[in-house]
């Protein structure tokens, strides 16, 4: 079956332009998370979705960090006026229902900020 | 405040060797454990979980609340292995898992 998809898998764009990410949980989870994958920094929880409601933003590095979840399916993450410090990998994963149910992992979107 | 450490950034053994990679949390309550692993080039994956106390190809870990601890071990290392370990807790009420820094297993031939 078809697992999590995001896209694009590669981002470069210039310091202050707004990106968008996308991730396409796989069917009848639930349970959605954005992570933030940087060299030395690990995995950081950005956010997390329980159907459309995002009960838990306390990752967002800051205000120009949003996200949401239409019809409890696909998700977006929109960053605004990007700087160099958000270059990271923004992976995205999905469970049935509850974080401690399986976490599926998409392949990540590469953002570079120049 | 929940937390979790993994001290080695890369761990690297010979095949054959045994293998631990360690893991150590913070957490005031009942902790829920999880290792998760990114093989090159692919996404992330579980490993297993402590609940399960299952052996997945060959790694077994163990919760040790005593020394608030759950290293990932193996016997003896195959090149397959690796791979990219991160260590994660269940964070309770925050309903999220708080990953490790994660370490680098690099299995020599």
């Amino acid at each position: 079956g078809a697992g999590v998809s995001q896209s694009p898998s590669n981002k470069v764009t210039e310091k202050g332009k707004d990106v968008e990410l996308r991730c396409d949980p796989i069917s009848g989870h639930t349970a959605l998370y954005w992570y933030r994958q940087s060299l030395g920094q690990g995995l950081e929880f950005l956010i997390y979705f329980q159907g459309n409601s995002a009960p838990d933003k306390s990752g967002l590095p800051s205000d120009r960090f949003s996200a949401e979840r239409t019809g409890g399916s696909v998700s977006t993450l929109t960053i605004q006026r990007t700087q160099q410090e958000d270059s990271a990998v923004y992976l995205c994963a999905s469970s049935f229902r509850h974080s401690t149910d399986t976490q599926y992992f998409g392949p990540g979107t590469r953002l570079t900020v120049l | 405040a929940q937390r979790v450490t993994q001290p080695e950034k890369l761990l690297s053994v010979f095949k054959g060797a045994p293998v631990e990679l360690k893991c150590n949390y913070s957490y005031s309550g009942s902790p829920e454990l999880f290792w998760y692993v990114q093989y090159s080039r692919q996404r992330l994956q579980l490993l297993l979980r402590h609940i399960s106390r299952e052996s997945i190809k060959g790694f077994t870990a163990d919760l040790n609340k005593g020394e608030t601890s759950f290293h990932l071990k193996k016997p003896f290392a195959q090149e397959e292995d690796s791979a990219m370990y991160y260590c994660a807790l269940y964070g309770g009420a925050t309903n999220k898992l708080i990953f490790g820094t994660g370490t680098l297993l690099a299995v020599q031939p």
